[in-house]
C-alpha cells in the first residue's frame, strides 16, 4: 500500500468558493503529480513536479495552480471554483529513478461543484 | 498520435473463470508499459511493468504480455475472484521526454459476479 495521501476524499461547494485539495507523501519521492478522471475516461495529467519549488502544467489545460514548498506536500488550488471543475482529481508519487519509475496513486478526491 | 486503446471497455464473467483484456498502443518511442487496477472511488494500483525486451511478466493471477512489434498487450486474469471487479488501465510511457510522458487508455471495466 502506497503513503500517500489526499484530503478531503469527497468535496461539494458552491460556484465561485476557493479550494485547495491537499496532497502528501511519506516515501520521500522527489516527482509529484496531479491528474483529473471523468467516469470512464482516461486520466489526464494537469501538473507535476520534480521536486522543490519546481511545477510545470501538464498536458491538460487546467484553472487550477499549484505549489511545491516540501518535498511531501504537493498541494492543488482553484482560486474559483465552476460547475466545470467537477471531477476526480488524482495525486501521485514517483522515485527519480529513470524511465521505468512507479507512479504511486493517491485514493482520489471526487470534487462537485453546483 | 500517440493513442492507446483498450478492449473491450465493460466485461462481466462469473467467479472463477478467465479472462483477458487487450491493450493496443501507438506510442513512439516506446519505453514500458504499465497495467494498473484502479477499484471505484480509489486510486491505481500497479500491477506489472514490461519494458520493450520483456515480452511476459506475472503477478500471481494476472499476467501480461508485450508484443512490442505489433505494439499489443494483454492482461490475463486467472480464476476470477469478486475482488478482481475493477477498472483495469493500461498505461504506456514513451522516452520522448524526461518525464517519461505517459498515455493512458480510458480502462476496461471487470465485473465478477458470484
Amino acid at each position: 500500500e502506497a503513503d500517500i495521501y489526499q484530503t478531503p476524499r469527497y468535496l461539494v461547494i458552491g460556484t465561485g468558493k476557493k479550494i485547495t485539495l491537499e496532497c502528501s507523501q511519506t516515501m520521500g519521492h522527489d516527482k509529484m503529480y496531479w491528474y483529473q478522471q471523468d467516469p470512464g475516461m482516461e486520466l489526464h495529467l494537469i501538473h507535476y513536479s520534480y521536486g522543490v519549488n519546481s511545477t510545470e502544467k501538464g498536458d491538460l489545460s487546467s484553472e487550477s495552480t499549484v505549489s511545491r514548498i516540501r518535498t511531501e506536500h504537493f498541494p492543488l488550488t482553484l482560486e474559483s471554483a465552476r460547475p466545470s471543475h467537477t471531477s476526480q482529481y488524482l495525486c501521485a508519487s514517483s522515485e527519480s529513478s529513470g524511465s521505468t519509475d512507479t507512479q504511486y496513486f493517491g485514493p482520489g478526491t471526487r470534487l462537485t461543484v453546483l | 498520435k500517440n493513442q492507446v486503446e483498450q478492449s473491450p471497455q465493460s466485461l462481466i464473467i462469473l467467479e472463477g473463470k478467465n479472462c483477458t483484456l487487450q491493450c493496443n498502443y501507438t506510442v513512439s518511442p516506446f519505453s514500458n508499459l504499465r497495467w494498473y487496477k484502479q477499484d471505484t472511488g480509489r486510486g491505481p494500483v500497479s500491477l506489472t511493468i514490461m519494458t520493450f525486451s520483456e515480452n511476459t511478466k506475472s503477478n500471481g493471477r494476472y499476467t501480461a504480455t508485450l508484443d512490442a512489434d505489433t505494439k499489443q498487450s494483454s492482461l490475463h486474469i486467472t480464476a476470477s475472484q469478486l475482488s478482481d471487479s475493477a477498472s483495469y488501465i493500461c498505461v504506456v510511457s514513451d522516452r520522448g521526454s524526461t518525464l517519461g510522458r505517459l498515455y493512458f487508455g480510458r480502462g476496461t471495466q471487470l465485473t465478477v459476479w458470484p
